[in-house]
């Protein structure tokens, strides 16, 4: 079973505050990386699907960075906004379709 | 814009009964994937099927558990003889490429309760 980590476990920060969090995974046999946003009483919603050292990722106010190398990846919130409230889970996988994800980290916005 | 449905959406069953569990993943997606939630603890990935067969398990997913895809276009878990520790939650999965280039898309989950 490969481990991957997230941390903070949780955060809780100011409306219009930046924030960042991290994904840590196995360096080696990386295959890919996903990041989703899970909402209480609701499905994952994918983020981002990471493949390439060096990759940066943007949707909206949402960024994210891969390093491969090192087996970590940021998650990045810009201007956070209540409705950004949500569990932020990664997932990754060393090829074929089996993944293993983090514990999430939970992300409050307080207006 | 097209979603996975899971059904039911919270199951209760007796110890020791067999359970199933309901997919209709999105209607062009090719590889379907199985993942449970114990409260409190980790996402963790049960199995994933495509072409009509397991693609790949995990240690959890023993010989109490199968999948199966009967018509076309439901997926199911069935768990015989359930365990107290089988309660969790039960998230189904579908994407229609490999992990590289396609994220999956999930279900609202289905929570199963073991008495």
């Amino acid at each position: 079973i490969l481990n991957v980590e997230q941390s903070p476990q949780s955060l809780h920060v100011q409306e219009g505050d930046s924030t960042n969090f991290t994904c840590s995974f196995p360096s080696s046999n990386f295959y890919a990386l996903h990041w989703y946003r899970w909402e209480t009483a609701k499905s994952p919603e994918a983020l981002f699907v990471m493949t390439l050292n060096g990759d940066e990722k943007k949707k909206g106010r949402i960024s994210a960075t891969l390093n491969t190398k090192e087996g970590y990846s940021y998650l990045y919130i810009k201007g956070s906004q209540p409705e950004d409230s949500a569990t932020y889970l990664c997932a990754f996988t060393s090829g074929g379709n089996q993944f293993y994800f983090g514990t999430g980290t939970s992300l409050t916005v307080i207006p | 814009e097209p979603e996975v449905t899971q059904t039911p959406s919270h199951q209760v069953t007796q110890m020791g009964q067999e359970v199933i569990l309901r997919c209709v993943p999105i209607s062009n997606h090719l590889y379907f994937y199985w993942y449970r939630q114990i409260l409190g603890q980790k996402v963790e990935f049960l199995v994933s099927f495509y072409n009509n067969e397991i693609s790949e398990k995990s240690e959890i997913f023993d010989d109490q558990f199968s999948v199966e895809r009967p018509d076309g276009s439901n997926f199911t878990l069935k768990i015989r003889s359930t365990k107290l520790e089988d309660s969790a939650m039960y998230f189904c999965a579908s994407s229609d490429s490999t992990a590289l280039s396609q994220p999956q898309h999930f279900g609202d989950g289905t929570r199963l309760s073991i008495l």
